[in-house]
């Protein structure tokens, strides 16, 4: 079976850091890809993670470590077009992705 | 970049009706599709796996006689809501596979919120 967990809420200040955890247990893996989707609009592909490490993308990094089930995405000088939901998912076999419940991130002033 | 384009992008239906929706790939050719549904305030839950040419294969769970799906071209896709009944009221997303650098990246159409009253 598929089991993909991440926090439901977070909140963060407008030019922070925010550290959005994932973890996964799936049958199969073969690689974790971070979604943002705001609200009424389909996700938008933020990162993409199959070997162990740290990928950074300007403001955003996503790291992995298989052998932990773990994942995160880091989102620096937080601006307040970044409220949104980030979507964990992780690719079994094949290409279909499994998806988490969503992160729903607030930024305040 | 890759893109995904759906229509229509809103759908109001009497409930008994049909719907189709379609999925294009823009710019490239898409060999596998895939379909989502979306509700309120829920992650997005896999329904079905689109492939040219070929029967598409359907979660556990979805009625493969209810949510009818043809892949005819390399850029189309088709979903047909059969029956449509207030529960099936959703949002519902298709994505392409593209090619980004050593990944397959999926990248999804702007979603239809289907409304069956």
């Amino acid at each position: 079976g598929q089991n993909i967990d991440q926090p439901t809420e977070m909140t963060a200040t407008e030019g922070a850091i925010v550290q959005i955890n994932c973890t996964y247990q799936t049958s199969g893996f073969n690689g974790l890809f971070w979604y943002q989707q705001h609200a009424g609009e389909a996700p938008t592909f933020l990162s993409y993670n199959v070997l162990d490490g740290l990928e950074e993308k300007g403001r955003f990094s996503s790291f992995l470590s298989r052998s932990k089930g773990y994942s995160y995405l880091l989102l620096k000088e937080l601006q307040m077009k970044d409220s949104a939901s980030y979507l964990c998912a992780v690719r079994d076999t094949g290409y279909a992705l499994n998806f988490g419940k969503g992160t729903s991130l607030l930024v305040t002033p | 970049g890759a893109v995904v384009s759906q229509h229509p992008s809103w759908v109001i239906c009497k409930s008994g009706t049909s719907v189709k929706i379609e999925c294009r790939s823009l710019d490239f050719q898409a060999t596998t599709m895939f379909w989502y549904r979306q509700f309120p305030k829920q992650s997005l839950m896999l329904m079905a796996t689109s492939n040219e040419g070929s029967k598409a294969t359907y979660e556990q769970g979805v009625e493969k006689d209810k949510f009818l799906i043809n892949h005819a071209s390399l850029t189309l896709s088709t979903l047909t809501v059969t029956s449509a009944h207030p529960e099936d009221s959703s949002f519902y997303i298709c994505s392409a596979i593209g090619t980004s650098g050593i990944q397959e990246t999926q990248y999804f159409g702007p979603g239809t919120r289907l409304l069956v009253l």
